[in-house]
């Protein structure tokens, strides 16, 4: 089972931040939290992923609690083609990927 | 590069008819996996390897089998065809602690 919770759907009005929330209380210490998208039915694209401090790339920001329990995924200025499914994900010491339902983020003009 | 390669793109298989998916990937990743994605579902995995070799049961792995004879190709394999197996099946690789590159989807309907 996916070990994650993300809220079913979003919207985010275009050039504004969107924050997509991502429970994993479960998480263990040496897991790692990986976040994708879905843009219409392509394959997923990776995003960011982190262990315990924040990360950032060209993409999105990712914001880890200090307890490990939740994150943020942040698109610091959202456009209408970031409109997609995104998935938080707790990759295991077994490196499996254990997709969840994701967030369906609606950008709108 | 080209990343991970999916073939066929789409197929039509008739009820009881065997077929093989092929993945392969030029990144020299150690670790692929294979998924499938229902309409409106989200993925779920159906088979993965860590190594040329080595594979192991996802969360659907029934109906379905793999070999990883070289860390490039993971092919994966229907037995016998059903009307369930209807779906899009996507194919993924990564190093370890990189992510995942996932393939552009083969769409798999059975009649």
């Amino acid at each position: 089972d996916a070990k994650t919770t993300q809220p079913t759907s979003m919207d985010c009005a275009e050039g504004r931040a969107a924050n997509l929330p991502c429970n994993h209380s479960t998480i263990s210490g040496n897991e790692y939290v990986y976040w994708y998208r879905q843009i219409h039915s392509q394959g997923p694209q990776y995003i960011i992923h982190g262990l315990k401090n924040n990360e950032t790339n060209e993409m999105a920001s990712l914001i880890i609690t200090e307890d490990r329990k939740s994150s943020t995924l942040i698109l610091p200025h959202a456009t209408l083609r970031d409109t997609a499914v995104y998935y938080c994900i707790v990759r295991d010491n077994t490196d499996k990927l254990i997709f969840g339902t994701g967030t369906r983020l609606q950008v709108f003009p | 590069n080209a990343g991970v390669t999916q073939t066929p793109k789409f197929q039509v298989l008739k009820t009881g008819q065997s077929m093989t998916l092929q993945c392969a990937q030029d990144m020299n990743h150690e670790y692929m996996s294979w998924y499938r994605q229902d309409p409106g579902m989200g993925l779920r995995l159906i088979h993965y390897s860590v190594g040329a070799g080595i594979t192991d049961q996802g969360e659907v792995p029934n109906g379905y089998n793999v070999s990883r004879s070289t860390t490039e190709d993971f092919p994966l394999r229907l037995l016998s065809a059903a009307p369930s197996q209807t779906s899009v099946y996507f194919c993924a690789s990564s190093s370890y602690g990189d992510g995942y590159t996932f393939g552009s989807g083969t769409r798999l309907t059975v009649v």
